[in-house]
């Protein structure tokens, strides 16, 4: 079993739906998580930093953090074309030594 | 402020050859990660430095080295490579070693 998991999709939607993206984790020393955009060939964007449990929101995205259950997910509301790109879920240990461990990132596809 | 850059964007090489990647940080950040990319997977941690020390390392042989220079900027050298070793390396930084990671865009690597 792989340390974090996350279904590559794709995930195909229309413009303006509410996008849900998830990654479910084993190793219950993770303590920050994050999530990067990645468009094709090219370096990972981050979008979201969360420590702990919780929600966090920024524009159109929410993070939230459920570590009784290590499962983790973005929503994007309003999705527009733009958004159409790999997703990827990461996460690290206090300290930070270990570096991030990333999920294999969801493919997401806006239709207009 | 300016971001995380990599030098050369491509390269290809053969195998047994050795190969040297290069990566600024951000302004202000004193922390680089190297990671590894292959096709259709998440990046998996190589190894982290810190003012100038290997601060962690991921499961990688030895033929995977790297240095930091005191203005943080860092390089990772692969010797004897490996027809496997093609991927895109990406270089991230922190402002310390387990914040936020900010990636560059990436130097694809072929081995022919």
């Amino acid at each position: 079993q792989k340390e974090v998991e996350q279904d590559p999709g794709p995930l195909s939607v229309p413009e303006g739906a509410i996008v849900s993206l998830n990654c479910t984790y084993s190793n219950s020393a993770f303590q920050y998580f994050m999530w990067y955009r990645q468009y094709s060939r090219k370096g990972p964007e981050l979008l979201m930093y969360t420590y702990s449990s919780g929600n966090k929101e920024d524009g159109r995205f929410t993070a939230q953090v459920d570590k009784s259950s290590k499962y983790i997910s973005l929503f994007i509301r309003d999705s527009q074309p733009s958004d159409s790109a790999t997703y990827l879920c990461a996460m690290s240990a206090e300290g930070g030594a270990d570096g991030l461990t990333f999920g294999k990132g969801t493919h997401l596809i806006i239709q207009p | 402020e300016t971001g995380v850059t990599q030098s050369p964007t491509h390269l290809i090489k053969t195998r047994g050859q050795q190969v040297t990647l290069r990566c600024s940080s951000q302004s202000g950040h004193n922390t680089v990660s190297w990671y590894q990319q292959a096709l259709g997977q998440g990046p998996q941690f190589i190894f982290q430095y810190y003012r100038e020390e290997e601060n962690g390392r991921g499961n990688f042989p030895p033929r995977f080295s790297g240095l930091q220079f005191p203005n943080y900027s860092s390089e990772l050298n692969v010797n004897a490579l490996e027809l496997d070793d093609s991927a895109l390396y990406l270089c991230a930084s922190s402002r310390v070693f387990y914040n936020e990671q900010f990636f560059g865009p990436g130097t694809r690597l072929t081995v022919l």
